[in-house]
């Protein structure tokens, strides 16, 4: 597609119950980003895929939280047993040329989360 | 310590004039990448300009202009003849470990929220 796609769009959940939020990258990216938004907050990293390195999970809030990136395209953010404090904006990004000067990266619309 | 440090909350500024959004940095790389975003009340985050640390000249695209001084470690951006439609979040942010095979997440301030007055 002609840029990061994530779905669903918004998602209102049950305390308790597990969700997971997709993220479609640009297509021949090799870089992929989660980040979460809560409402008036900047962007909290969560986690980083790099071409078929290893994650960088560092930001990833609890053990509640696990990401997947399979074939380095479509990645998927789980989030189990979801609290009311993990409602926020899901935002995913990706970036090309991943050693190069003049990359960019470029965010999807993001997924709305609301744990009820 | 924090790694962007967006010291302006809020701004405003009347239409048509300049104004310039604050960012300063702190990093031990010497290659790195700045970027800064627009977002708007829709919520989507929209990529303005891009500074690299080797870059000489200042960043600029059309009405933004990346203000770089390498040795205090800013970054700020400023915005000439600004429209209401600038209105919005402003995030400075940065890339560390460029063209050294880390390159590592994007580290985010916490924004600047400008509004544009008539």
């Amino acid at each position: 597609g002609a840029g990061v796609s994530q779905s669903p769009s918004n998602k209102v959940t049950e305390k308790g119950k597990d969700v997971e939020l997709r993220c479609d990258p640009i297509s021949g990216h090799t870089a992929l980003y989660w980040y979460r938004q809560s409402l008036g907050q900047g962007l909290e990293f969560l986690i980083y895929f790099q071409g078929n390195s290893a994650p960088d999970k560092s930001g990833l809030p609890s053990d509640r939280f696990s990401a997947e990136r399979t074939g380095g395209s479509v990645s998927t953010l789980t989030i189990q047993r979801t609290q009311q404090e993990d409602s926020a904006v899901y935002l995913c990004a990706s970036s090309d040329r991943e050693f190069s000067s003049g990359n960019t990266i470029y965010f999807g619309e993001g997924s709305w989360l609301t744990v009820v | 310590a924090q790694k962007i440090t967006q010291t302006q909350p809020g701004m405003f500024v009347q239409e048509k004039e300049a104004v310039t959004l604050d960012c300063t940095y702190d990093t031990s790389d010497q290659s790195y990448g700045l970027f800064w975003y627009k977002q708007p009340s829709s919520g989507e985050m929209i990529f303005l300009i891009y500074q690299g640390s080797y870059d000489e000249q200042n960043a600029t695209e059309g009405r933004y202009s990346l203000n770089f001084q390498k040795a205090r470690k800013s970054a700020n951006l400023v915005i000439s003849a600004s429209q209401l439609g600038d209105s919005a979040m402003y995030f400075c942010a940065m890339r560390e470990g460029l063209h050294t095979g880390t390159a590592s997440k994007l580290t985010f301030g916490t924004g600047t929220r400008l509004q544009v007055t008539l």
